[in-house]
């Protein structure tokens, strides 16, 4: 089955910063087929970019995703408190289906 | 509204059966393919089950293949799934959600089932 490794584990960023997650496939994946969830406590996870790059609905456009591969980001131009949350990626390029073991984010 | 809820979760003895189901309204339930998605306490999430919208193609993870059973009653509007063998490491919250041919777009709230003697 395909790992998919994220990449820190928890981090935190200022207001402003720039932040980048990365999310590491043992095996190529499709880029058709990469997804990023965000998940705050106690809430339901929530589709937020898809194939890759797309923004799912609601999301703000400081978000953004990159990738092809082995290797994909996701990106936030600008920290704000809101974003604080974790977020996991998700692979369904081959059975079985994987999600990353996910990155908290955190605001300082 | 796109609406899905789960239900059925609980406390099992380890080796004990749970049935959970996942109600869905707002959407025309049969058109869908549909997933099971699990995350234990403090942890990510982990996918467990698909199932296709007229229910031809299933796949499980190999963690649950064998235990569990995912199946669908589309004019009832319900996801079902069928879990036996119980053990603790199936302790998590369940969540079903929806696939939209380009990601999970959809989730329920979720069902916490608790696998302890």
């Amino acid at each position: 089955q395909i790992v998919l490794t994220q990449s820190p584990a928890i981090m935190s960023a200022s207001p402003g910063e720039k932040v980048t997650l990365t999310c590491s496939a043992s095996s190529s994946v499709s880029s058709s087929y990469l997804y990023w969830y965000q998940q705050k406590p106690g809430s339901s996870p929530k589709l937020w970019i898809y194939s890759t790059s797309n923004l799912a609905s609601g999301v703000p456009a400081r978000f953004s995703g990159s990738g092809s591969g082995t290797s994909y980001s996701l990106t936030i131009s600008s920290m704000e408190a809101e974003d604080a949350a974790s977020y996991f990626c998700h692979q369904w390029s081959s059975y079985p289906f994987t999600f990353g073991s996910g990155t908290k984010l955190e605001i300082k | 509204d796109v609406q899905l809820v789960e239900s059925g979760g609980g406390l099992v003895q380890p080796g004990g059966s749970r049935k959970l189901s996942c109600a869905a309204s707002g959407f025309t339930f049969s058109s869908f393919g549909m997933h099971w998605v699990r995350q234990a306490p403090e942890k990510g999430l982990e996918w467990v089950a698909y199932i296709s919208s007229g229910s031809s193609t299933i796949y499980y993870a190999d963690t649950v293949k064998g235990r569990f059973t995912i199946s669908r009653d589309n004019p009832k509007n319900t996801l079902f799934l069928q879990m036996t063998s119980l053990r603790s490491e199936d302790t998590a919250m369940y969540y079903c959600a929806r696939d939209s041919g380009v990601g999970l777009d959809y989730w329920g709230q979720g069902t916490t089932l608790t696998v302890s003697s």
